[in-house]
This record gives C-alpha cells, sequence and structure tokens, in this order.
C-alpha cells in the first residue's frame, strides 16, 4: 500500500501560471483533503471532498478549486498563481469525514513556489 | 469559531527531561489528534482522543484529553534525540467535522 500519493513534489512557476497537484489514495477512503502549510503557522484547510461526487470550501478556498476525479483521486488547481500561493501543499484523506476516528493520513507534500 | 493555541511553540530541552506540551481550544469539542512531524516530511498521526478522560500511551510520549477544561496535553518522559520534531494538535470542529489545527510546538532535544 502506497497510502496517500502526490505528484509532484517540487514546483516553481511564474505569477499567473495555472498548474494542477495530483492527490491519489490506495486506502478506499471515502473522504479526502485538501491543506496548505505556511511557515510558523498550522495546515489550514483549503478544500475537501466528504464523498465521491461532493466538493466544499474549507477555510482559506479563494485561488483554487478542486476536482474529486473518483473514489481515489483529488486534484487541486491554481488557475492564476501568485506569489501568496507560495506554501507546501499537503493531500490527506480518512475513512469519513463525518464519522470517527476521523482520522486523517497525509502524502508527502507539494513544495510549490511562485515567483 | 474554533481556535486551537499550543504554547510553547518552541522547546529546547536536554536528553533525559521530562516536559508537557499544551494545547488549547476554544468551543465545545471532544475530539482531538496530536500529529508529528519531521523537518521537509509529511504528518504522521500520534495520537486519536475521542473522549473526555482519554489517556494514550505510545513510549515515551503520552497524551491525555481534558474536555471540561478544553485541553490535551503532550507529556514527555525522558526525552531522547529522536524525539525533535514539530508537534500539531488538531480539534474537530463540531459543526462541519473539519480539523482546526493548532500552530505546532518545535521540540528540539539537545544530547
Amino acid at each position: 500500500n502506497a497510502g496517500v500519493t502526490q505528484t509532484p513534489k517540487f514546483q516553481v512557476l511564474k505569477t499567473g501560471q495555472s498548474m494542477t497537484l495530483q492527490c491519489a489514495q490506495d486506502m478506499n477512503h471515502n473522504s479526502m483533503y485538501w491543506y496548505r502549510q505556511d511557515p510558523g503557522m498550522g495546515l489550514r484547510l483549503i478544500y475537501y471532498s466528504a464523498s465521491e461526487g461532493t466538493t466544499d470550501k474549507g477555510e482559506v478556498p479563494n485561488g483554487y478549486n478542486v476536482s474529486r476525479l473518483n473514489k481515489r483521486e483529488f486534484s487541486l488547481r491554481l488557475e492564476s498563481a501568485a506569489p501568496s500561493q507560495t506554501s507546501v501543499y499537503f493531500c490527506a484523506s480518512s475513512e469519513d469525514a463525518y464519522r470517527a476516528p476521523y482520522e486523517q493520513y497525509f502524502g508527502p507534500g507539494t513544495r510549490l513556489t511562485v515567483t | 469559531e474554533l481556535k486551537v493555541e499550543q504554547n510553547p511553540l518552541f522547546l529546547s530541552m536536554q536528553e533525559g527531561k521530562n516536559y508537557t506540551i499544551y494545547c488549547n481550544y476554544s468551543t465545545t469539542s471532544d475530539r482531538l489528534y496530536w500529529y508529528r512531524q519531521d523537518p521537509g516530511k509529511s504528518l504522521e498521526s500520534l495520537f486519536v482522543l475521542l473522549s473526555n478522560g482519554a489517556v494514550k500511551q505510545e513510549g515515551r510520549l503520552m497524551a491525555s484529553l481534558d474536555t471540561k477544561a478544553r485541553l490535551s496535553t503532550l507529556h514527555i518522559t525522558a526525552a531522547v534525540h529522536d524525539l525533535s520534531a514539530t508537534y500539531f494538535c488538531a480539534v474537530v470542529m463540531d459543526s462541519n467535522y473539519q480539523l482546526i489545527w493548532g500552530a505546532g510546538t518545535k521540540l528540539i532535544i539537545k544530547p
């Protein structure tokens, strides 16, 4: 089992460019999440998908879009990258967003720099 | 709005000593998680605390939850260098089941 995988691991973009971060899980989990982590801060939720076919905004959704492609895959798109989106992005999954134990399992992260 | 505060945010300690990290949160919740993150790495789940009075132990780490005080503690016993990492607590928000994260405690254990 690979768990949660993310691609790419590193990316440098120029302001205004677009890109899609890919995430896949092989644990048959229903729920998936995208977070960003900035220095000195905890994680902040961008979007989540409680189940296949649904997506919801988290704390910081502006500038991002998501697609739950199927049960395994959940992608995050930056349509027009801005320097404020320089961050480390983590994808996570859990069995079910609305039932205990709610424990989330994380991917290795994508380090994104926008110049 | 649920806020989660950890303290201290930075802790440097000697091997062999004991110490406690605190996680306070601002509204009711009875579900709290502790995660560990090594530099440049992902987050690893340490403890899942799902009820008042829950206590979990793994090696030199012990976590507890007091939902009445809205407080969780992560206690380190006889610290060793391998425990150097950043530790995060995260609380489940009752309204939408999202996790709200503390800022993390960076722990450095010196030989």
